[in-house]
């Protein structure tokens, strides 16, 4: 079993719709969970963390999180062309970041 | 300066040939964290320095990899030997402190052995 597992796509929604992209973890200690963006050619951009279990939203992303389940997850409203990327999923422990594989989105004009 | 630096973006090298890959992290951020991505995968961890120490070493695949952080800012690593095999793009990335806070991530250095 993979550490991070993700969908990896691609992942297809209209422009203005939700985007929902979910991940799941292994560990149990894991403390930290973030959310990068990557665009195709470029260094990951981090777009959320979360560290307790619930909701966290700015602006368009909400991230949830439910640690009984092992489960992260990021929602992106009113999709735009330019949310298109691979997004990340990352966990950690105390230092180092385990990265899911990511999901490649994709929002339709 | 404002972010991550990493030169130098592109490296072609031949197989069995060194090379170095410099990172200077974000300023002020104490701990540095190098990692390499292989297409259509994730960032994979290799090492993490915490000041000037190593303080996990567990990603380095094997004894050809080696980075050093001499005076706690701008840090490097070193191939030996390359191998067809270490061609990916190594990212740098920089948080504040230890403790599962944010990373920073630099634009990478692709490498690529012929």
């Amino acid at each position: 079993q993979k550490e991070v597992e993700q969908n990896s796509g691609p992942l297809s929604v209209p422009e203005g719709a939700i985007a929902s992209l979910n991940c799941t973890y292994s560990d149990r200690g894991s403390q930290s969970f973030f959310w990068y963006r990557q665009y195709s050619g470029k260094s990951p951009e981090l777009i959320m963390f979360i560290y307790s279990n619930g909701d966290k939203e700015d602006g368009r992303f909400t991230a949830q999180l439910n640690k009984a389940s092992q489960y992260v997850s990021l929602l992106i409203r009113d999709s735009q062309p330019s949310d298109s990327a691979t997004y990340l999923c990352a966990v950690t422990g105390i230092e180092k970041l385990t990265f899911g594989t990511g999901t490649r989105l994709t929002i339709i004009p | 300066g404002a972010g991550v630096s990493q030169t130098p973006s592109n490296k072609v090298t031949e197989k069995g040939k060194y090379v170095e890959l410099r990172c200077d992290p974000i300023s002020g951020h104490t701990a540095l964290y190098w990692y390499r991505q292989s297409l259509g995968q994730g960032p994979e961890f290799l090492i993490y320095f915490q000041g000037t120490g190593a303080a996990d070493d567990s990603g380095l695949p094997n004894d050809r990899f080696f980075a050093v952080r001499p005076e706690g800012s701008v840090s490097t690593l070193k191939i030996q030997r390359t191998e067809r095999g270490d061609s990916a793009v190594y990212l740098c990335a920089s948080s504040p402190g230890p403790g599962g806070e944010e990373q920073f991530f630099g634009p990478g250095t692709r490498l690529t052995v012929l």
